[in-house]
């Protein structure tokens, strides 16, 4: 059973830095695309950003262009989030899924709760 | 940028049916995922490439098109589909898109 597991979250002083990891298991990791979608509060879903099956091709959404990087260690199983320059907007459930037939998103994990706050 | 639109909420008494729309201009070209969210949990994949349903979702959760309008169909609705709906598109360079997602209530 595919199983995507999100750390790294937590409370975050506006300005800062923070990585998000992601561990996935029980499938063949280096065959799918990854993607991060973010939740805010009472919010509907966002999607962030995109990386190929290789890490070859990457892709954002413009509200994150620039501060946000997604990145994959393929022999670790692991996809990754860095955030610079944190807002208070930034303020969401972070869910790293898994690519599925076209460009559906077949398989997410429980989420990392991200507070940017002073 | 590019949007996709859906009705803020739908209300359904058990047993019903249930329509959910997304529209939007990309939709012409491009295909129509579809995802419920319960409270505190994550989303999961309902429908893909229109009309397709994963392995293991219900059969009363069907997709449907008409022209660039996309529609989620919940027939014989039960108490347990209560939850947010979220379709999803995508376009050139791998960029994704969600709808604003509807709030269905089971009366």
């Amino acid at each position: 059973q595919v199983q995507l597991v999100e750390s790294g979250g937590g409370v975050v002083q506006p300005g800062m830095s923070l990585r998000l990891s992601c561990a996935a298991s029980a499938f063949t990791f280096g065959a799918y695309g990854m993607h991060w979608v973010r939740q805010g509060p009472g919010k509907g879903l966002e999607w962030v950003a995109y990386i190929s099956y290789n890490g070859g091709y990457r892709s954002y959404a413009d509200t994150v262009k620039g501060r946000f990087t997604i990145s994959r260690d393929q022999p670790k199983k692991m996809l990754y989030l860095e955030i610079n320059s944190l807002r208070p907007d930034d303020t969401a459930v972070y869910y790293c899924a898994k690519d599925g037939i076209g460009a559906s998103l077949s398989h997410w994990g429980q989420g990392a709760l991200v507070t940017v706050s002073s | 940028s590019f949007e996709l639109t859906q009705p803020p909420s739908v209300s359904v008494s058990p047993g019903q049916t249930a329509n959910i729309t997304c529209s939007g201009d990309i939709l012409s070209k491009q295909s129509v995922y579809w995802y419920q969210q319960k409270p505190g949990q994550a989303p999961v994949s309902l429908i893909y490439k229109d009309t397709e349903r994963p392995s293991g979702i219900p059969e009363r959760f069907s997709g449907s098109r008409s022209g660039t309008t996309f529609t989620l169909t919940i027939t014989g609705v039960q108490a347990e589909d209560e939850a947010d709906y979220y379709c999803q598109s995508y376009n050139s360079g791998a960029t994704y898109v969600f709808g604003p997602g509807t709030k269905v209530t089971v009366l």
